[in-house]
């Protein structure tokens, strides 16, 4: 069965240092999502992107933030500059189409800022 | 605005007890989807079930079962004859109509004990 996947599994990096997350998803999905949870808090959206374009992004996402499908197959969060409180688990998501509202979540990539 | 609430921060049961767990949302579209999903320990989210806004029908997966009630705006999740590999956190999610996010509760920590 087709599945998203994040990579790494775990990251570790100094405060002030760039940080790209990785994801694949689905191969005929054509909408794409990040969403953030900090250790024992709620799952919060960050950004939704389709036809290479952000359709939608929160508060969170300020401009320390980017994202990008650089090929047909690859989808990254960037964060140029770390600070402490991005410190968290990072999932992405994707979706055959904004109709049927069925997201498929990779495992997520825990961020961790020193 | 959509928001989704789940009152119950915490609940423990003793094993093969009965228990449900709350949510409820607010949203002005008139077609929207609803979610529950599953977070064991090992961190990844965990599809269970999901629901159009235009089917109150309930729904039994199982031991899962699932009471949705657009008067009172709640689709409430209940596991019947628990059991310990059900402990986990359980989040419940709206969706939004215009960009397909999801609007995550802040999660049921479920604690089933032998």
């Amino acid at each position: 069965e087709p599945e998203v996947t994040q990579t790494p599994s775990h990251q570790v990096t100094q405060m002030g240092q760039e940080v790209i997350l990785r994801c694949v998803p689905i191969s005929n999905h054509l909408y794409f999502y990040w969403y953030r949870q900090i250790l024992g808090q709620k799952v919060e959206f960050l950004v939704s992107f389709y036809n290479n374009e952000i359709s939608e992004k929160s508060e969170i996402f300020d401009d320390q933030f980017s994202v990008e499908r650089p090929d047909g197959s690859n989808f990254t969060l960037k964060i140029r500059s770390t600070k402490l409180e991005d410190s968290a688990m990072y999932f992405c998501a994707s979706s055959p189409s904004q109709d049927t509202y069925e997201q498929y979540f990779g495992p997520g990539t825990r961020l961790t800022v020193t | 605005a959509q928001k989704v609430t789940q009152a119950q921060t915490e609940i423990s049961v003793v094993e093969k007890e009965d228990v449900t767990l709350d949510c409820v949302y607010e949203t002005r579209d008139t077609t929207y989807y609803l979610f529950w999903y599953k977070q064991p320990p090992s961190g990844e989210l965990v599809f269970l079930i999901r629901r159009n806004s235009f089917d109150e029908q309930n729904e039994i997966s199982g031991r899962y079962s699932w009471n949705f009630q657009k008067s009172t705006s709640s689709f409430n999740f209940t596991i019947t004859a628990s059991q310990v590999v059900d402990s986990a956190v359980y989040f419940c999610a709206l969706s939004d109509r215009n960009t397909g996010k999801l609007i995550f509760g802040q999660g049921t920590t479920l604690q089933v004990k032998p």
